[in-house]
């Protein structure tokens, strides 16, 4: 069975400082890695994938992830953080020949920017 | 205007009543799904359809119905056997064939009186 760990509840940054979001995961196969961020009583946006190629993806917002296969991590990265990226996010891994597009989520970190 | 619309956006149910979630897409999406958001748990798959009149159960399935009669409309129904229907739903679509990104609806907040 899949399932991905964010070891993190919550994350502090003060704002211009570079943001890291950790994720790792558990997956038989190749994975797709995806990164979504919630705000408050929101849906889910989605931020950016990976699938395969270069493992340094670049997303919405100015936010990157790079996939690490041998430590199974998927972190998310932003070089500058904003108070609008005050937020609650969410990594999410599928194997590639799982059938129905099932992804299986992180609990979640909640990242707190401040001024 | 593209996207996921979802109704009601808060909803109260009463002890013993059956009460049901609206989404809606015009993304023209194949697949669709329903998810649970409870605090600290992440989201966890109800149900999904990769085609109209086709659906499978996800990992808590337990005490909630739905259908797929049109390929636009993906209804939730919370029923009285779901004991602790209180959390965030939240329904998605996505391209049916690969392994695409699933697109967000706003949520419904489900409370019980």
């Amino acid at each position: 069975a899949q399932s991905v760990a964010q070891p993190e509840d919550q994350v502090n940054v003060a704002e211009g400082n570079p943001l890291t979001v950790k994720c790792t995961y558990s997956v038989s196969g190749n994975p797709y890695l995806f990164w979504y961020v919630q705000y408050p009583n929101r849906g889910l946006q989605f931020l950016l994938k990976y699938i395969t190629g270069d493992n340094l993806v670049k997303g919405s917002y100015g936010f990157e992830a790079e996939f690490n296969k041998s430590q199974t991590s998927f972190h998310l990265k932003k070089p500058s953080a904003l108070v609008s990226d005050s937020a609650l996010y969410f990594c999410a891994v599928s194997p590639i020949k799982a059938a129905g597009n099932k992804l299986t989520f992180g609990g979640g970190t909640r990242v707190l920017v401040k001024p | 205007d593209g996207g996921i619309t979802q109704s009601p956006k808060y909803l109260f149910r009463k002890e013993g009543q059956n009460v049901t979630l609206s989404c809606e897409q015009n993304l023209n999406h194949d697949a669709m799904y329903w998810y649970r958001q409870d605090p600290g748990q992440g989201l966890r798959l109800i149900y999904y359809s990769q085609i109209v009149n086709d659906f499978q159960k996800g990992d808590i399935a337990e005490g909630y119905s739905v259908s797929r009669e049109k390929k636009e409309s993906f209804p939730l129904t919370v029923t009285s056997a779901q004991k602790n229907p209180t959390a965030f739903y939240l329904c998605a679509s996505s391209i049916r064939h690969l392994q695409e990104t699933q697109y967000f609806g706003p949520g419904t907040r489900l409370l019980v009186l």
